[in-house]
Formats: structure tokens, C-alpha cells, sequence
């Protein structure tokens, strides 16, 4: 198993430009987030999808877009390119069964620069 | 309003101490508190979790002590090593086996063990 993988690991945009960052698991699980990491502020939740189909937002979705058509992707699309947008965004996935043996997996992430 | 809260925002530890993290948090639904490890350039990876029908856990030097009725929990690494130098994120979560199960992620405290 690939486990969660992203593309690309390093971007740098212009303000104003639009990109989509990939996500993809090989585990089969229903349950995909994405996240975003900047210094002090932790991992805050941008959206999230608990299956095909169905995707919700998290604490932090302005200026991002999702969609869910298959099990294995997720991608996270950013529509405007803004500098508050510069941050290592990190996608994860896991099961949605209620064993506490479950864990989430994380992605290695990818690192945006917006000028 | 952050529903998890860490403390120390960084920590400085000297080879075989012990390295204490604190969380707390106000949501009484939490079922579920796990720890992730993350190391420079990495996605993060759990480390170890608690249910709060325990009020300990331990895996090798990384034990988990839970106080319910004060709704904290914390990480204490043991005879720390350099090799334990990286960023710790405590979490919890509930619902899991529903819609809901979202991890609510601390801040996070960047641990330097000198050797």
C-alpha cells in the first residue's frame, strides 16, 4: 500500500491564480480530510468528505473547494490564490467504523508559497 | 473557540529526562484522545491514544495519563532521546462511528531533546 499520497510536494503560485492540490489513499477508506498547517496555529480543518459524493466544511474553508467522485480522491482546489493561503496543507483519511484501533493517516503534505 | 487546548507552545529536555505535554479541553462528548508525532518535513503519524475508561496508557517510554474530572490528559516521554526531537499534537474526537468523528488537533509543542 501507497498509504495517502500527494502531488505536488512544492508550489509556488501568483495572487490570483488557481490550483488544485491532489490527494489520493489506496486503503479504501470512506473518511478524507484536508488540513492546514501554519506555525502556532496547529492543524486546522479545511474540509472534509465521509464518502463519494459527500463532502462537508471544516474551521477554515474559505477559499478552497472540494469534491468527492471516487473513494480513493479528494482533491482541494484553490480558486484565488491569496499570500494568507502560504501554508503546508496535509490530507489524511481513515476508516469511519467506530473501532478505536482505527487511526488517520496523514499524507507528507504540500508546501504552497503565494506571492 | 479551540476546543483543544496545549501547553508548552516549545520545549527544551536534556537526554534521559522526562518530557511532559499538557492538554485540555471543555467538550465532555470526547471519547477519544490520540497523540501524533511529526517530524520536519513529514506528514503527522499517531503515536499513541487513550479512551477515557483508563487513566493511563503506556507504549515503551510514551505513557498517556488521563484525568477525566479535570478533562486534561498529557504525554510524558521518558528517558527522552535526540531522536525524539519533533512536534507533538494532542486531539480528541467522538462520534466516531458516525457523520461526525472529526479530530479537534491542539496547537501543538515543538520538543528538543539535547543530547
Amino acid at each position: 500500500n501507497a498509504g495517502v499520497t500527494q502531488t505536488p510536494k512544492f508550489q509556488v503560485l501568483k495572487t490570483g491564480q488557481s490550483m488544485t492540490l491532489q490527494c489520493a489513499q489506496d486503503m479504501n477508506h470512506e473518511y478524507m480530510s484536508w488540513y492546514r498547517q501554519d506555525p502556532g496555529m496547529g492543524l486546522r480543518l479545511i474540509h472534509y468528505s465521509v464518502g463519494a459524493g459527500i463532502t462537508d466544511q471544516g474551521e477554515v474553508p474559505n477559499g478552497y473547494n472540494v469534491s468527492r467522485s471516487t473513494t480513493e480522491d479528494f482533491p482541494l482546489r484553490l480558486l484565488s490564490a491569496a499570500p494568507s493561503q502560504t501554508s503546508v496543507y496535509f490530507c489524511a483519511s481513515r476508516p469511519t467504523g467506530e473501532s478505536y484501533q482505527e487511526t488517520q493517516y496523514f499524507g507528507p503534505g504540500t508546501r504552497l508559497l503565494v506571492l | 473557540q479551540q476546543q483543544v487546548k496545549q501547553s508548552p507552545q516549545s520545549l527544551i529536555v536534556q537526554k534521559g529526562g522526562i518530557s511532559i505535554i499538557n492538554c485540555a479541553y471543555e467538550n465532555t462528548a470526547f471519547d477519544y484522545f490520540p497523540w501524533y508525532q511529526q517530524f520536519p518535513g513529514k506528514g503527522p503519524a499517531l503515536l499513541i491514544a487513550i479512551r477515557p475508561d483508563v487513566s493511563e496508557k503506556k507504549e515503551g517510554r510514551f505513557t498517556i495519563s488521563f484525568n477525566k474530572s479535570a478533562k486534561q490528559f498529557s504525554l510524558h516521554i521518558m528517558d527522552s532521546q535526540p531522536g525524539d526531537s519533533a512536534t507533538y499534537f494532542c486531539a480528541a474526537s467522538y462520534d466516531r462511528g458516525s457523520t461526525l468523528g472529526r479530530l479537534y488537533f491542539g496547537r501543538g509543542t515543538q520538543l528538543t531533546v539535547w543530547p
